[in-house]
């Protein structure tokens, strides 16, 4: 079985300011973690993933996320937020055997001008 | 390059009627998926398939859903006989390949509301 844990449901930050949203997950095998964001009565828009290699990956927007093996997350990052990226950000996981994505239930990111 | 495209964006049925929802892939994209997303929570897995099989649905309801992607057209999900509780935004999903490494991309869903 494969979950994903976003510990936080709204995370507000002030603009200008670097931003985190947390995720950790929890799968068999190797993981496959993406990223995506939503924002009102849209699609999902895919921001980043990791597959394997460099535990940072760079993604669309300036954002970049860090896979922790150790701590089994996989945080999303931006070092300077901006009002354009208030919206719902999901994690999402897929172990190497599954055809399916698992998401989080999803992190509302407010930034403050 | 044209994104996943899903029809209608916005569908309003009263109980006991049929939903029919339309998701076309994007270009050279032959793998579908469906997933569902209740108000307040994430998406929910429901069916995956490649063009005429259902490879995956795991995540369907056993009854009044159904899923197909014929060879020809677009993929449809189904919902007979709707209630109150079907009630979400429903996300179709495509990839160019099985592979797990692959992105799903996603259309901008379909707003089905139950009255």
């Amino acid at each position: 079985a494969q979950s994903v844990a976003q510990p936080e449901d709204q995370v507000n930050v002030a603009e200008g300011n670097p931003l985190t949203v947390k995720c950790t997950y929890s799968v068999s095998g190797n993981p496959y973690l993406f990223w995506y964001v939503q924002y009102p009565n849209r699609g999902l828009q895919f921001l980043l993933k990791y597959i394997t290699g460099d535990n940072l990956v760079k993604g669309s927007y300036g954002f970049e996320a860090e896979f922790n093996k150790s701590q089994t997350s996989f945080h999303l990052k931006k070092p300077s937020a901006l009002v354009s990226d208030s919206a719902l950000y999901f994690c999402a996981v897929r172990s190497a055997g599954s055809y399916q994505l698992t998401f989080g239930k999803g992190t509302k990111l407010s930034v403050i001008p | 390059n044209a994104g996943v495209m899903q029809n209608p964006r916005h569908l309003v049925r009263r109980r006991g009627q049929e939903a029919r929802l339309r998701c076309s892939p994007m270009k050279g994209h032959s793998h579908v998926y469906w997933y569902r997303q209740l108000p307040e929570e994430g998406l929910k897995f429901m069916v995956y398939l490649q063009k005429e099989n259902i490879i995956d649905e795991s995540g369907m309801p056993k009854e009044r859903f159904s899923a197909e992607f014929p060879k020809e057209g677009p993929s449809i999900l189904r919902i007979q006989q709707v209630v109150r509780g079907d009630s979400a935004a429903y996300f179709c999903a495509s990839s160019p390949s099985q592979d797990g490494t692959d992105t799903q991309y996603f259309g901008p869903g379909t707003r089905l509301t139950v009255l």
